[in-house]
């Protein structure tokens, strides 16, 4: 089955312990994309990433970091979370070209920072 | 930067048409994607207009002005299961972002 999943589902954690938020995707995408869901503010690009080694910062990068040493994975890390990054996190992938706003989203990982 | 703005919720009946506007200020403008969000779920995708007109998917219809930055979605014949978010996102060949509006939350009642 085509899909992308994230892991963990659900985090609690505390300011400053650092976390990574793992995404893989198995439809050989090329793109693939993190965001950040809060209520009024819509979803918000976090990084992205054209292609194995080539990574962007989106609209709200600050306090994320992002690494794509394989195709299929994109893994999203907080060195140091703060309570302002408690949010629903969602990864998405899609194929190059006209299209590549057509995403796929894992189904989200909401994270809690204390 | 770019804003993209779309009504915060709206409410029908079962049954009736309902039409989701969204306007939008970009640069390198490559496509207006809509995308359904039910509530505790991740988005998916509904439609792509890229060119200026009406695209018809079954009872989901999308249309576009680039010239006039606007584009609505038009869901007839609403069932109770339409009831979600709907998201407007603009995607961009300079940069190749995808930014999305806040989303419009339509209820269906019966």
């Amino acid at each position: 089955e085509a899909q992308v999943t994230q892991n963990p589902r659900y985090l609690i954690t505390v300011t400053g312990k650092k976390l990574t938020v793992t995404c893989s995707q198995n439809m050989n995408h090329e793109y693939m994309s993190w965001y950040r869901q809060d209520p009024g503010l819509g979803l918000r690009q976090i990084y992205y990433s054209m292609n194995v080694e080539v990574t962007d910062k989106g609209d709200v990068p600050e306090g994320y970091k992002v690494s794509r040493k394989e195709k299929r994975n994109f893994p999203l890390i907080l060195e140091s979370p703060s309570p302002n990054q408690t949010s629903l996190y969602f990864c998405a992938s899609s194929r190059p070209g006209s299209t590549q706003g057509e995403q796929y989203f894992g189904p989200g990982t909401r994270l809690t920072v204390t | 930067g770019q804003n993209i703005d779309q009504p915060t919720e709206m409410t029908a009946t079962e049954g009736a048409i309902v039409q989701i506007n969204c306007t939008y200020q970009t640069s390198g403008f490559n496509g207006l994607f809509w995308y359904q969000q039910h509530a505790g779920e991740a988005p998916t995708f509904l439609s792509y207009n890229v060119l200026d007109g009406l695209e018809e998917k079954g009872r989901f219809s999308s249309f576009l002005s680039r010239s006039k930055g606007y584009s609505y979605l038009l869901l007839k014949e609403l069932q109770m299961k339409d009831s979600a978010s709907y998201l407007c996102a603009v995607f961009r060949s300079n940069d190749y972002k995808l930014s999305f509006g806040a989303g419009t939350t339509v209820t269906v009642r019966a």
